[in-house]
């Protein structure tokens, strides 16, 4: 069945660390998005990617980095400079919009849990 | 600019009530606007969307949502809510480049 996998489902980050996020899809879609989930916060956008080699920043991209060199993978990268990294991680990807004004349902992943140790 | 409201942070409901979640958002052109549910440690799962034409939309698990220009809102029902019911519900308006504006979420529990 195709789908998005995120690993680790759990993830722990030391002081000064940086960890990586993983997001692999199999739907054979172009567009991949992260988002982090705060309770009582909703999902806000981190970085987005229409096409592999290009990605863009999102609402709240500082001190997270990501890469998009393969079409079914867009990992993400927390650094040390993201102070309050603890939060879920939700990773999600959609068909690439054509037509400008339009919007195409977008497919998450089941998560990852990233607390400080 | 997109924005996406939920009023009601929890609702608390019986088995085999009628439920309504609402939704308003704020967006310049026809809106794009979608359902979403949340199980607690899980990703979230497509309900329903409202591209355009009719105004009533059926979904996934027995639930509608009515889209009313009017009254920019985009409500979400379901006749009888079953126990499995219970997550955390999330209305999402679509933007430029397919960029998600989301709320902030409704907590549904349901009592026996």
């Amino acid at each position: 069945d195709g789908g998005i996998t995120q690993s680790p489902k759990y993830l722990f980050r030391k002081e000064g660390q940086n960890v990586t996020l993983s997001c692999e899809q199999n739907l054979n879609h172009d567009a991949m998005y992260w988002y982090r989930q705060d309770p009582g916060q909703g999902l806000r956008l981190i970085y987005y990617s229409q096409i592999v080699n290009d990605f863009q920043k999102g609402d709240i991209a500082e001190g997270y980095s990501v890469s998009r060199e393969k079409k079914e993978s867009f990992p993400l990268t927390v650094t040390s400079a993201q102070k309050n990294p603890t939060a879920f991680y939700l990773c999600a990807s959609s068909i690439n919009v054509v037509i400008q004004g339009s919007n195409q349902p977008q497919h998450f992943g089941d998560g990852t849990r990233l607390s400080i140790l | 600019a997109q924005s996406v409201t939920q009023p009601d942070i929890h609702i608390t409901v019986s088995e085999g009530a009628s439920l309504e979640l609402r939704c308003n958002y704020s967006y310049g052109a026809t809106p794009y606007l979608f359902w979403y549910v949340q199980s607690p440690g899980q990703g979230l799962q497509l309900l329903l969307k409202y591209f355009s034409g009719d105004t009533l939309v059926q979904g996934i698990k027995g639930f509608e949502a009515e889209f009313k220009r009017s009254q920019s809102s985009f409500n979400l029902r379901k006749p009888s809510v079953h126990w499995s019911d219970a997550a955390e519900y999330f209305c999402a308006v679509g933007g430029n480049f397919n960029k998600f504006y989301f709320g902030s979420g409704t907590k549904l529990n349901v009592k026996p």
